[in-house]
C-alpha cells in the first residue's frame, strides 16, 4: 500500500505562478523526499528533507515537514513550462536501506 | 558518471513467453531495487538487495517473478511466464547508503513492458 498521499492529484497553473503539493504520510519516518518524473522518464531526486528539519530550500524549490501531523508540502516558486512533471513524495521508514514508499504523484501542468 | 541502465527499454512478447530485464547500478552504490509503476497501483516496491544480498522481496507480485543479484554491477529480474497484467514500467534503481545523504536512490529509465 502506498505510504504518502499527494494532494493535489493534478495541478494546473500558468507560467510564472507558484506550485504548492502536499503529502501526507501514516508512519514515522526517517525522511520524506521528493521525485520528480517527466513523461517517459524515470524519476529524479528532487530534495530529502529529515525527520529533524522543518524546512529546506533548493533553488525554486522549498519544502516543508510537519512530523507532527504526518505533512509535508513542495513549493515551486515562479513556475516555468519545464516544470511540467509528475511529482512524488516517498517516505523513508528506515534509516540504512532507503526503502522508499511512494506516493501517488501530483501532476503539474504549467502553461506557457 | 553513469546512471543507472537498464536494459531493454521496450519490450513487447506474449504471454507465456519469459522475460529478463536487466539492470547495472551505479558504481559503488551498494543497494539496488527493482520497482514497477502501472496507472492503476502506481510504483511498487517489488524487491531491494543490500550488498548483493536481497534484504526484503515482500512486494514480488507471486513466483512467476524472480530476481538475482550475482555481483555488484549487474542484476536481472525475471518473469516467467509471463501474463498481459505483468505490462507495466519497470525500474531499476540505486543508491549508496554509506553517503551522507543515504536513502537518496537514483533511478533508471526504465523498461517498458508489454505483454500481449
Amino acid at each position: 500500500s502506498q505510504q504518502g498521499e499527494e494532494d493535489p492529484q493534478a495541478l494546473s497553473i500558468q507560467e510564472g505562478e507558484n506550485a504548492t503539493m502536499n503529502c501526507s504520510y501514516k508512519t514515522s519516518i526517517n525522511n520524506l523526499q521528493w521525485y520528480r518524473q517527466n513523461s517517459g522518464r524515470g524519476l529524479v531526486h528532487l530534495i530529502l528533507i529529515r525527520s529533524n528539519e522543518r524546512e529546506k530550500h533548493s533553488g525554486r524549490l522549498r519544502v516543508t515537514l510537519d512530523t507532527s501531523k504526518k505533512s509535508s508540502s513542495l513549493l515551486i516558486t515562479a513556475s516555468r513550462a519545464a516544470d511540467t512533471a509528475s511529482y512524488f513524495c516517498a517516505t523513508d521508514p528506515f534509516l540504512d536501506y532507503g526503502k522508499l514508499t511512494f506516493g501517488q504523484g501530483t501532476i503539474l501542468t504549467v502553461h506557457p | 558518471d553513469a546512471g543507472v541502465i537498464q536494459s531493454p527499454r521496450h519490450e513487447v512478447t506474449e504471454m507465456g513467453q519469459e522475460v529478463t530485464l536487466r539492470c547495472k547500478p551505479i558504481s559503488g552504490h551498494n543497494s539496488l531495487f527493482w520497482y514497477r509503476q502501472t496507472m492503476m497501483r502506481g510504483l511498487e516496491l517489488l524487491i531491494y538487495f543490500n550488498n548483493n544480498v536481497p534484504i526484503d522481496d515482500s512486494g514480488m507480485p507471486e513466483d512467476r517473478f524472480s530476481a538475482k543479484m550475482p555481483n555488484a554491477s549487474f542484476s536481472t529480474l525475471k518473469i516467467q511466464p509471463s501474463e498481459p497484467r505483468d505490462s507495466a514500467v519497470y525500474f531499476c534503481a540505486s543508491s549508496d547508503t554509506k553517503k551522507r545523504d543515504r536513502g537518496t536512490i537514483y533511478f533508471g529509465e526504465g523498461s517498458w513492458l508489454t505483454v500481449v
